[in-house]
């Protein structure tokens, strides 16, 4: 999609090695998040930011991390994967304007082996 | 904790038939969205709603909200195959980041 990209699209790594997915914006914006979505759960919110170095847990927080240095980058890392990390994981960016629209990434598909 | 249910989870239907995906939502809201999306694809924005009685229409697809009842509908006329795909709704709150939390999404089958 226009104005926001994630690093790699497609990744196999093995278990207990670290893995870190890019996302990356041209708009601007302030707040970025990371989902990942997995069958029978829809998407779950693993942390977003709202701001350089202003980031927080969602719902499915445990076993990852995230660093936002510049506007434009929200990486998510993944300190030791396990098999249970295996998923599509979509960034999203908030736009502005009176229906503040969320506009999702390609996604990611990891798969831990 | 915001919680967001869909039914019916999985929907088959006919070529010019009607149906209502439902979407349930436990806490006030500040908005509301509807999303599409095709088997390996992201995410499609389709809808968002703002307030209570909000209707939209796009083609034949319809969304409304009814936030006393914490209820969101998306109404499709007449499917056809085309229209087959998963659809989310989503809720956000502003006190809590502007997340969205999604329902689980609905698969719905559009058959000839």
């Amino acid at each position: 999609d226009a104005g926001i990209t994630q690093s790699p699209r497609h990744k196999v790594t093995e278990t207990g090695t670290p893995v870190t997915l890019r996302c990356h914006q041209t708009e601007n914006h302030r707040y970025m998040y990371w989902y990942r979505q997995d069958p029978g759960h829809g998407l779950r919110l693993i942390h977003y930011s709202y701001g350089v170095k202003d980031t927080d847990k969602g719902e499915v927080s445990d076993g990852y991390s995230v660093s936002r240095s510049k506007t434009e980058d929200f990486l998510l890392t993944l300190e030791s994967a396990t098999s249970s990390q295996t998923s599509v994981y979509f960034c999203a960016i908030r736009g502005l304007g009176s229906n503040y629209g969320y506009t999702f990434g390609s996604g990611t598909r990891l798969t831990v082996v | 904790e915001l919680k967001v249910e869909q039914n019916p989870l999985f929907l088959s239907m006919q070529e010019g038939k009607n149906y209502t995906i439902y979407c349930n939502y436990s806490t006030t809201s500040d908005r509301l969205y509807w999303y599409r999306q095709d088997p390996g694809k992201s995410l499609e924005s389709l809808f968002v709603l703002l307030s209570n009685g909000a209707v939209k229409q796009e083609g034949r697809l319809m969304a409304s909200l009814d936030t006393k009842a914490r209820l969101s509908t998306l109404h499709i006329t007449a499917a056809v195959h085309d229209l087959s795909a998963t659809y989310f709704c989503a809720v956000v709150t502003e006190t809590s980041g502007s997340r969205l939390t999604f329902g689980e999404g609905t698969q719905l089958t559009v058959n000839p």
